[in-house]
């Protein structure tokens, strides 16, 4: 799996957008850009993940530039609930039998 | 609530003792993932089920750890004679064939304290 960079914490204002960028500059062309979410004592939730297109759902939005090298989760409108562990995974979907790898992540903080 | 549930919650015990864990994961999902996180630090993988059939273990897994899927519905992970160190949170996944491997529910996890 490609290697991920993310900065380690983050703070938004409660009602803004927060943006979450991850740096994967070694992605492969068949691997995909997936983005998890982890709330203080619970366990990690999945969010989005995408190939190339810019995708949305109910949670969020993910936009991977042109060359793929960096993704950025955006959340419209944050509120407190929000604030979490985020975490960019980059991996070939369906390849191998293995589980996810897990950096770090961004701890993003919501400020009321 | 995803729908994926793991008993105990916590758990203390003292170093040298077993302790079993269980996850129930969501009913239709054939495949289940055992984890591991400490402070600060990201999951990690340990083994994957693929219904009753254990197919990966990762290297984090000692001969101290064992993981069982009977029946391919829950999943029990054992660890014995404990260690200091194996105090973390572990946590259980599950996710369905049809959709992406990479998409997992994730249960509340087993906080383990070995004291």
């Amino acid at each position: 799996d490609a290697k991920t960079t993310q900065p380690p914490s983050m703070d938004c204002a409660e009602g803004r957008a927060a943006n979450l960028p991850c740096n994967h500059s070694t992605i492969s062309g068949n691997e995909y850009v997936y983005w998890y979410r982890q709330i203080h004592s619970q366990g990690p939730q999945y969010i989005i993940h995408g190939l190339k297109n810019n995708e949305t759902n109910e949670m969020a939005s993910l936009i991977i530039t042109e060359d793929r090298k960096s993704s950025t989760l955006i959340l419209p409108h944050a509120t407190l609930r929000d604030t979490a562990v985020y975490y960019c995974i980059v991996r070939v979907e369906g390849g191998g039998a293995d589980g996810l790898t897990f950096g770090k992540g961004t701890h993003l903080i919501i400020q009321p | 609530d995803t729908g994926v549930s793991q008993d105990p919650r916590h758990k203390i015990t003292k170093r040298g003792q077993n302790v079993t864990f269980r996850c129930d994961p969501i009913s239709e999902h054939n495949r289940l993932y055992w984890y591991r996180q400490t402070l600060g630090q990201g999951p990690e993988f340990l083994t994957y089920f693929q219904n009753e059939a254990q197919l990966e273990k990762s290297r984090l897994l000692s001969d101290r750890f064992s993981a069982e899927r009977p029946k391919g519905s829950f999943s029990t992970l054992e660890i014995q004679r404990t260690e200091q160190g194996d105090s973390a949170m572990y946590l259980c996944a599950s996710s369905p064939l049809g959709r992406s491997r990479e998409t997992q529910y994730f249960g509340p996890g087993t906080r383990l304290l070995v004291l």
